[in-house]
């Protein structure tokens, strides 16, 4: 089955204790990308990837890490994880950048809560 | 401030009648999506309407997009209780990214 799977689906954390978040792809997709979703904001764009090894910060990339060694895995990383990255973050793909721009394929959903 | 803005922010219908819910974006598009998220989980793309067409249909589902006024319309005809979800539109502006507005919440009552 084509999916976008992120783990974990929950995590409480505390502050400053770094944490990573995983999301891969079966799609051979080449574009992947993290938001954030927070309530009366929709989706804040954090990261992409156009490919493997190419990455570019997103609107709101402070506080975090992302990388991309292979194409079906964009983990997210938070290095010191601070109560205002509290929040649902999801992670897209898409074939293209090209492509993303028409339709991206959404994860799950990861629930964050940084005490 | 955000690129789509959905209107109303949540709505509360009854079973078979239709939704309607508007997005109003402030620079110019190449086109623009609605996605669907059922509570918890993630977003699922509906359609897609690209900045020269004005309409555009989808099984129960209606898009319009007005370029002049910069804004769109998403209509559910018959609404069912599985239609249940918030809805978002997004705007493609030639930025590496999409940009999503914030979301209308859909009530369908059974």
């Amino acid at each position: 089955e084509a999916q976008v799977t992120q783990n974990p689906r929950y995590l409480i954390t505390v502050t400053g204790k770094k944490l990573t978040v995983t999301c891969s792809q079966n799609m051979n997709h080449e574009y992947m990308s993290w938001y954030r979703q927070d309530p009366g904001l929709g989706l804040r764009q954090i990261y992409y990837s156009m490919n493997v090894e190419v990455t570019d910060k997103g609107d709101v990339p402070e506080g975090y890490k992302v990388s991309r060694k292979e194409k079906r895995n964009f983990p997210l990383i938070l290095e010191s994880p601070s109560p205002n990255q509290t929040s649902l973050y999801f992670c897209a793909s898409s074939y293209t950048l090209a492509m993303a721009q028409e339709t991206q394929y959404f994860g799950p959903g990861t629930r964050l809560l940084v005490l | 401030s955000q690129q789509g803005e959905e209107d109303p922010q949540a709505l509360s219908i009854q079973e078979g009648e239709n939704a309607t819910m508007n997005c109003s974006y402030k620079t110019s598009i190449n086109n623009l999506q609605w996605y669907r998220q059922n509570s918890g989980r993630g977003l699922v793309h509906l359609i897609l309407i690209r900045s020269n067409e004005r309409e555009k249909h989808s099984g129960r589902l209606r898009v319009t997009l007005d370029t002049s006024k910069k804004s769109s319309s998403l209509l559910i005809t018959a609404s069912r209780a599985a239609d249940t979800a918030s809805y978002f539109c997004a705007t493609d502006t030639g930025r590496r990214a999409l940009t999503f507005g914030s979301g209308t919440r859909l009530q369908v009552q059974p």
